[in-house]
C-alpha cells in the first residue's frame, strides 16, 4: 500500500523569504501523481500544484515549484517570496493511476509565515 | 461554477442524535468523494461514488455511517446515532473522471457533545 509523509509538523518562514516543505512517499508503481494541496484557515481544501510521475520537469505555479526526485521518491514544496497569505496547513498527497480513483494525504505541514 | 458546496458549515448535536452532512458537486463532475478529517488520523478517503453509484464504501468506520447520492447534482452524509468520536471535519470533493483533480467543499465541522 501507498503511504505519503511529511516529516515537519510545523514551519515558519519570514515574509519574502523562501521555504522549503519536505514529502516523501512508498510505492511501487512507476507511474502516478503527485499534488500539494493548501488547507487555509477557512479550511478549504485548494490544490497548489500538481506533478506527473513520468515527467521529469519539476512543475511549477507562480511562487510554487517543486523538487520530484524520483528515485528518492521525494516530493519537496518550495515557495518562493513568501506571503502572509501563505499560512496554512500544505497537505502532500499520492493518486495512483491503477487504484486511480484514490488519493492518499500526507498528516500534513503546519506553515506559519512572519511578518 | 461556485465550486463544490457544503452544508451546513458547522454542526452541533448531541450523541444519539442523527446528523445529515450535503454536498453539491460541481456541475458536469461525475465523481463525488467523502472525507473525514481529524487530527488523530489526518485525511481519510470515507466513500466514493461513480455517476451516482457508490464504488467503494471500505472507508465507512462502521454502520452508523451511510451515504447516497440520488442524483447527478446531490450528495448526503448521514451519522445515526452520532458519537462524540465521530466529531471531525467532514469534506467533500469532485472530479471530472478518475484521473483529475479533486475540488474540495469548504467542509463541515460536526461536533458531537
Amino acid at each position: 500500500a501507498q503511504t505519503v509523509t511529511q516529516s515537519q509538523p510545523e514551519m515558519s518562514v519570514q515574509e519574502a523569504e523562501t521555504v522549503t516543505l519536505s514529502c516523501t512517499y512508498d510505492t511501487s508503481e512507476s507511474d502516478y501523481y503527485l499534488f500539494w494541496y493548501k488547507q487555509p484557515p477557512s479550511r478549504q481544501m485548494i490544490l497548489v500544484i500538481r506533478q506527473e510521475a513520468y515527467k521529469q520537469q519539476n512543475a511549477t505555479e507562480n511562487r510554487f515549484s517543486v523538487n520530484f526526485q524520483k528515485a528518492a521518491k521525494s516530493f519537496s514544496l518550495k515557495i518562493s517570496d513568501s506571503q502572509l497569505g501563505d499560512a496554512a496547513m500544505y497537505f502532500c498527497a499520492y493518486r495512483s493511476k491503477t487504484s486511480y480513483d484514490k488519493v492518499i494525504f500526507g498528516p500534513g505541514t503546519s506553515l506559519s509565515v512572519i511578518p | 461554477d461556485a465550486g463544490v458546496i457544503q452544508s451546513p458549515r458547522h454542526e452541533v448535536t448531541e450523541m444519539g442524535q442523527e446528523v445529515t452532512l450535503r454536498c453539491k458537486p460541481i456541475s458536469g463532475h461525475d465523481y463525488l468523494f467523502w472525507y473525514r478529517q481529524t487530527m488523530m488520523r489526518g485525511l481519510e478517503l470515507l466513500i466514493y461514488f461513480n455517476n451516482n453509484v457508490p464504488i467503494d464504501d471500505s472507508g465507512m468506520p462502521e454502520d452508523r455511517f451511510s451515504a447516497k447520492m440520488p442524483n447527478a447534482s446531490f450528495s448526503t452524509l448521514k451519522i445515526q446515532p452520532s458519537e462524540p468520536r465521530d466529531s471531525a471535519v467532514y469534506f467533500c470533493a469532485s472530479s471530472l473522471g478518475p484521473l483529475n483533480i479533486q475540488y474540495f467543499g469548504a467542509g463541515t465541522r460536526l461536533s458531537v457533545l
